[in-house]
Protein backbone atom coordinates (compact mmCIF):
# COMPACT_ATOMS: atom_id res chain seq x y z
CA UNK A 1 0.00 0.00 0.00
CA UNK A 2 1.52 3.09 -0.86
CA UNK A 3 1.95 5.81 1.80
CA UNK A 4 3.01 9.41 1.52
CA UNK A 5 4.88 11.19 4.22
CA UNK A 6 5.72 14.90 3.74
CA UNK A 7 8.20 17.27 6.29
CA UNK A 8 7.89 19.23 7.93
CA UNK A 9 4.30 19.58 9.01
CA UNK A 10 4.71 23.18 9.61
CA UNK A 11 7.37 25.98 8.28
CA UNK A 12 7.61 29.64 8.85
CA UNK A 13 9.53 31.90 7.20
CA UNK A 14 10.49 35.64 6.84
CA UNK A 15 9.58 36.67 3.51
CA UNK A 16 12.47 36.41 0.41
CA UNK A 17 13.97 33.31 1.82
CA UNK A 18 14.32 30.51 -0.33
CA UNK A 19 12.94 27.24 0.95
CA UNK A 20 12.21 23.40 0.19
CA UNK A 21 9.20 20.94 1.09
CA UNK A 22 9.61 17.23 1.29
CA UNK A 23 7.75 14.76 0.05
CA UNK A 24 8.57 11.12 0.25
CA UNK A 25 6.53 7.82 -1.16
CA UNK A 26 7.32 4.12 0.04
CA UNK A 27 6.81 2.39 -3.75
CA UNK A 28 8.61 3.59 -6.22
CA UNK A 29 5.75 2.15 -8.63
CA UNK A 30 4.06 5.38 -9.68
CA UNK A 31 2.64 6.71 -12.54
CA UNK A 32 3.36 10.17 -12.20
CA UNK A 33 3.89 13.16 -8.55
CA UNK A 34 1.75 16.29 -8.57
CA UNK A 35 2.26 19.24 -5.95
CA UNK A 36 -1.10 21.13 -4.93
CA UNK A 37 -1.57 23.80 -3.18
CA UNK A 38 -4.61 24.19 -0.53
CA UNK A 39 -6.08 27.90 0.90
CA UNK A 40 -7.88 27.79 3.98
CA UNK A 41 -11.32 25.79 3.58
CA UNK A 42 -10.74 25.75 -0.14
CA UNK A 43 -9.96 23.09 -2.84
CA UNK A 44 -6.73 22.35 -4.41
CA UNK A 45 -4.75 23.71 -6.74
CA UNK A 46 -2.30 21.81 -9.19
CA UNK A 47 0.67 23.53 -9.09
CA UNK A 48 3.27 21.17 -10.77
CA UNK A 49 2.81 17.51 -12.51
CA UNK A 50 6.16 15.38 -12.82
CA UNK A 51 5.66 12.51 -15.07
CA UNK A 52 7.34 9.21 -13.53
CA UNK A 53 10.34 9.49 -16.37
CA UNK A 54 10.80 12.91 -15.76
CA UNK A 55 13.24 14.44 -12.92
CA UNK A 56 12.07 17.60 -12.43
CA UNK A 57 9.42 20.56 -13.91
CA UNK A 58 9.50 24.31 -13.44
CA UNK A 59 7.22 27.10 -12.89
CA UNK A 60 7.78 30.74 -12.45
CA UNK A 61 9.28 30.16 -8.96
CA UNK A 62 8.27 27.03 -8.21
CA UNK A 63 10.29 24.12 -9.08
CA UNK A 64 9.26 20.50 -8.55
CA UNK A 65 12.04 17.44 -8.50
CA UNK A 66 11.83 13.72 -8.74
CA UNK A 67 13.73 11.16 -7.76
CA UNK A 68 11.86 7.61 -8.06
CA UNK A 69 14.23 5.29 -7.31
CA UNK A 70 14.90 6.72 -3.57
CA UNK A 71 10.52 7.27 -3.52
CA UNK A 72 11.22 11.15 -2.81
CA UNK A 73 10.12 14.18 -4.69
CA UNK A 74 11.24 18.56 -3.40
CA UNK A 75 9.55 21.64 -4.13
CA UNK A 76 11.80 24.24 -4.09
CA UNK A 77 10.26 27.61 -3.87
CA UNK A 78 12.21 31.20 -5.16
CA UNK A 79 12.29 34.31 -3.20
CA UNK A 80 9.18 33.86 -1.03
CA UNK A 81 6.35 35.88 -0.63
CA UNK A 82 3.52 36.26 2.00
CA UNK A 83 1.02 35.15 -0.90
CA UNK A 84 2.47 31.80 -0.71
CA UNK A 85 1.43 30.97 2.49
CA UNK A 86 -0.95 27.93 2.34
CA UNK A 87 -0.38 23.88 3.18
CA UNK A 88 1.26 22.46 0.39
CA UNK A 89 0.19 18.77 -0.82
CA UNK A 90 1.84 15.92 -2.19
CA UNK A 91 0.06 13.29 -4.21
CA UNK A 92 1.29 10.44 -6.11
CA UNK A 93 -0.23 8.60 -8.88
CA UNK A 94 0.21 5.04 -9.10
CA UNK A 95 -1.93 3.43 -11.93
CA UNK A 96 -5.16 2.56 -12.46
CA UNK A 97 -8.43 3.53 -10.95
CA UNK A 98 -8.39 1.70 -7.69
CA UNK A 99 -5.87 3.68 -6.34
CA UNK A 100 -6.76 7.37 -6.86
CA UNK A 101 -4.38 10.02 -5.79
CA UNK A 102 -2.65 9.14 -2.57
CA UNK A 103 -1.74 12.06 -0.61
CA UNK A 104 0.54 13.42 2.31
CA UNK A 105 -0.87 15.51 5.39
CA UNK A 106 0.82 18.38 3.59
CA UNK A 107 3.04 20.83 4.88
CA UNK A 108 1.58 24.28 6.39
CA UNK A 109 3.33 27.28 4.91
CA UNK A 110 3.60 30.52 6.49
CA UNK A 111 5.42 33.40 5.11
CA UNK A 112 5.75 36.46 7.23
CA UNK A 113 5.82 39.66 5.69
CA UNK B 1 -10.70 28.71 -11.76
CA UNK B 2 -10.21 25.05 -13.06
CA UNK B 3 -13.31 24.92 -14.54
CA UNK B 4 -14.92 22.25 -12.11
CA UNK B 5 -17.63 23.18 -9.79
CA UNK B 6 -19.34 21.76 -6.85
CA UNK B 7 -22.87 22.07 -4.96
CA UNK B 8 -23.81 22.83 -2.49
CA UNK B 9 -20.65 24.84 -0.77
CA UNK B 10 -22.17 23.81 2.86
CA UNK B 11 -23.83 21.46 4.65
CA UNK B 12 -25.50 20.51 7.64
CA UNK B 13 -26.72 17.16 8.21
CA UNK B 14 -27.93 15.25 11.43
CA UNK B 15 -26.35 11.57 11.59
CA UNK B 16 -28.28 8.69 10.33
CA UNK B 17 -30.16 10.98 7.16
CA UNK B 18 -28.79 11.28 3.76
CA UNK B 19 -26.82 13.70 1.69
CA UNK B 20 -26.08 14.22 -2.52
CA UNK B 21 -23.55 16.34 -3.44
CA UNK B 22 -22.63 16.92 -6.60
CA UNK B 23 -19.75 17.72 -9.16
CA UNK B 24 -19.52 19.22 -13.06
CA UNK B 25 -16.67 18.57 -14.44
CA UNK B 26 -14.36 20.30 -17.20
CA UNK B 27 -16.06 19.76 -21.01
CA UNK B 28 -14.09 16.68 -22.64
CA UNK B 29 -13.25 15.41 -18.98
CA UNK B 30 -14.55 11.67 -19.19
CA UNK B 31 -13.29 10.43 -15.47
CA UNK B 32 -13.89 11.70 -12.45
CA UNK B 33 -12.78 11.46 -9.02
CA UNK B 34 -14.49 11.88 -5.52
CA UNK B 35 -11.96 12.51 -2.14
CA UNK B 36 -12.28 12.92 1.61
CA UNK B 37 -10.68 15.55 3.50
CA UNK B 38 -10.96 15.59 6.81
CA UNK B 39 -9.55 18.18 9.05
CA UNK B 40 -5.77 18.44 9.36
CA UNK B 41 -5.37 15.55 6.57
CA UNK B 42 -4.39 14.78 3.02
CA UNK B 43 -7.69 14.02 1.09
CA UNK B 44 -8.49 10.22 0.51
CA UNK B 45 -9.66 8.16 -2.47
CA UNK B 46 -13.18 7.11 -2.39
CA UNK B 47 -13.92 6.37 -5.95
CA UNK B 48 -13.29 7.35 -9.58
CA UNK B 49 -16.21 7.10 -12.30
CA UNK B 50 -14.95 6.64 -16.19
CA UNK B 51 -17.35 6.70 -18.32
CA UNK B 52 -20.29 6.74 -16.38
CA UNK B 53 -18.95 3.32 -14.56
CA UNK B 54 -17.25 2.48 -10.95
CA UNK B 55 -13.67 1.91 -12.15
CA UNK B 56 -11.66 2.80 -8.97
CA UNK B 57 -12.48 2.68 -4.64
CA UNK B 58 -10.62 3.14 -1.84
CA UNK B 59 -11.07 1.95 1.47
CA UNK B 60 -14.67 3.41 1.92
CA UNK B 61 -17.82 1.68 2.59
CA UNK B 62 -21.19 0.63 0.03
CA UNK B 63 -22.83 3.64 1.62
CA UNK B 64 -21.09 5.92 -0.29
CA UNK B 65 -21.60 5.40 -3.79
CA UNK B 66 -21.81 7.53 -7.07
CA UNK B 67 -23.38 8.54 -10.17
CA UNK B 68 -21.54 9.86 -13.27
CA UNK B 69 -23.65 11.58 -16.23
CA UNK B 70 -22.74 11.92 -20.05
CA UNK B 71 -22.66 15.99 -19.36
CA UNK B 72 -20.02 15.77 -17.35
CA UNK B 73 -21.78 15.93 -13.84
CA UNK B 74 -21.69 13.51 -11.40
CA UNK B 75 -23.17 12.99 -7.71
CA UNK B 76 -21.41 11.32 -4.66
CA UNK B 77 -24.23 9.63 -2.09
CA UNK B 78 -23.87 9.07 1.49
CA UNK B 79 -26.40 7.02 3.37
CA UNK B 80 -26.69 6.60 7.04
CA UNK B 81 -24.57 9.43 7.89
CA UNK B 82 -22.12 9.20 10.67
CA UNK B 83 -20.45 11.63 12.42
CA UNK B 84 -17.13 10.79 11.13
CA UNK B 85 -18.48 11.63 7.62
CA UNK B 86 -18.12 15.32 8.34
CA UNK B 87 -15.24 16.50 6.26
CA UNK B 88 -14.18 18.78 2.80
CA UNK B 89 -15.92 16.56 -0.08
CA UNK B 90 -13.38 17.17 -3.31
CA UNK B 91 -14.57 16.14 -6.85
CA UNK B 92 -11.34 16.06 -9.49
CA UNK B 93 -11.36 15.43 -13.04
CA UNK B 94 -8.68 14.84 -15.66
CA UNK B 95 -9.61 13.85 -19.31
CA UNK B 96 -7.67 10.36 -18.97
CA UNK B 97 -9.08 6.97 -17.90
CA UNK B 98 -6.62 6.59 -14.87
CA UNK B 99 -5.59 9.90 -14.53
CA UNK B 100 -1.78 8.87 -15.66
CA UNK B 101 -0.39 11.09 -17.44
CA UNK B 102 -2.85 14.09 -17.10
CA UNK B 103 -3.30 16.62 -14.12
CA UNK B 104 -6.22 16.50 -12.24
CA UNK B 105 -8.20 19.30 -11.40
CA UNK B 106 -10.12 20.01 -8.56
CA UNK B 107 -13.35 21.48 -7.38
CA UNK B 108 -13.87 23.87 -4.62
CA UNK B 109 -15.14 21.64 -2.13
CA UNK B 110 -18.41 21.25 -0.15
CA UNK B 111 -17.92 21.03 3.51
CA UNK B 112 -20.12 18.58 5.35
CA UNK B 113 -20.97 18.87 8.99
CA UNK B 114 -23.10 16.01 10.47
CA UNK B 115 -24.53 16.73 13.52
Amino acid sequence: KQEVTQIPAALSVPEGENLVLNCSFTDSAIYNLQWFRQDPGKGLTSLLLIQSSQREQTSGRLNASLDKSSGRSTLYIAASQPGDSATYLCAVNSGGGADGLTFGKGTHLIIQP
Amino acid sequence: ETGVTQSPTHLIKTRGQQVTLRCSSQSGHNTVSWYQQALGQGPQFIFQYYREEENGRGNFPPRFSGLQFPNYSSELNVNALELDDSALYLCASSSSRTGGTDTQYFGPGTRLTVL
